[in-house]
């Protein structure tokens, strides 16, 4: 079965800071990868998601994610974070039918 | 809005009652799923449906509880004998198919006095 492994438990930052999410996934074969975001007060939303291809996927909200697969790794970018990005940040991996997901790494950004 | 659709979106209840969740997916989805997330964690699966079929059951799922799917449209998630333990926030989520991604409604959250 597969895990998530998110390495960060809390990030603090100011606006325009760059970010990024470490995120680790074990071993299982073809993988399907998801990043969801939490913002405060509402459901979990889909920022990006890769299948295949271009291992650099563009989502919404100027986030990227880098698929390595030599380091079983999808880690989230984003060059210039705002207020709003103020949120909690779940990495995913599809275990076939499900998706498995990290404990999350809950972002705070200061104005 | 057309997204999934949870009912109550609080419950509180107390130890020893049992409770019943609803869920509605958007409609053209063929998968709907139940997760339960508690603080500090990402949410954990505990049951998926294709159509009225349950396809799946985590071990995290006792016995005391049961989820249906009757019709294929909306599920219920239901808990006997609630304990303290079982105080969390239950998500559902539905999908197109196997590798869409899944499309979060704004949970239940139970909270067992």
């Amino acid at each position: 079965a597969q895990s998530v492994s998110q390495h960060n438990h809390h990030v603090i930052l100011s606006e325009a800071a760059s970010l990024e999410l470490g995120c680790n996934y074990s071993y299982g074969g073809t993988v399907n990868l998801f990043w969801y975001v939490q913002y405060p007060g509402q459901h979990l939303q889909l920022l990006l998601k890769y299948f295949s291809g271009d291992p650099l996927v563009k989502g919404i909200k100027g986030f990227e994610a880098e698929f390595i697969k030599s380091k079983f790794s999808f880690n989230l970018r984003k060059p210039s974070v705002q207020w709003s990005d103020t949120a909690e940040y779940f990495c995913a991996v599809n275990n076939d039918y499900k998706l498995s997901f990290g404990a999350g790494t809950t972002v705070t950004v200061r104005a | 809005d057309t997204g999934v659709s949870q009912n109550p979106r609080h419950k509180i209840t107390k130890r020893g009652q049992n409770v019943t969740f609803r869920c509605d997916p958007i409609s053209e989805h063929n998968r709907l799923y139940w997760y339960r997330q508690t603080l500090g964690q990402g949410p954990e699966f505990l049951t998926y449906f294709q159509n009225e079929a349950q396809l799946e059951k985590s071990r995290l799922l006792s016995d005391r509880f049961s989820a249906e799917r009757p019709k294929g449209s909306f599920s219920t998630l239901e808990i006997q004998r609630t304990e303290q333990g079982d105080s969390a926030m239950y998500l559902c989520a539905s999908s197109l198919d196997r590798v869409s991604p899944l499309h979060f409604g704004n949970g239940t959250r139970l909270t067992v006095t």
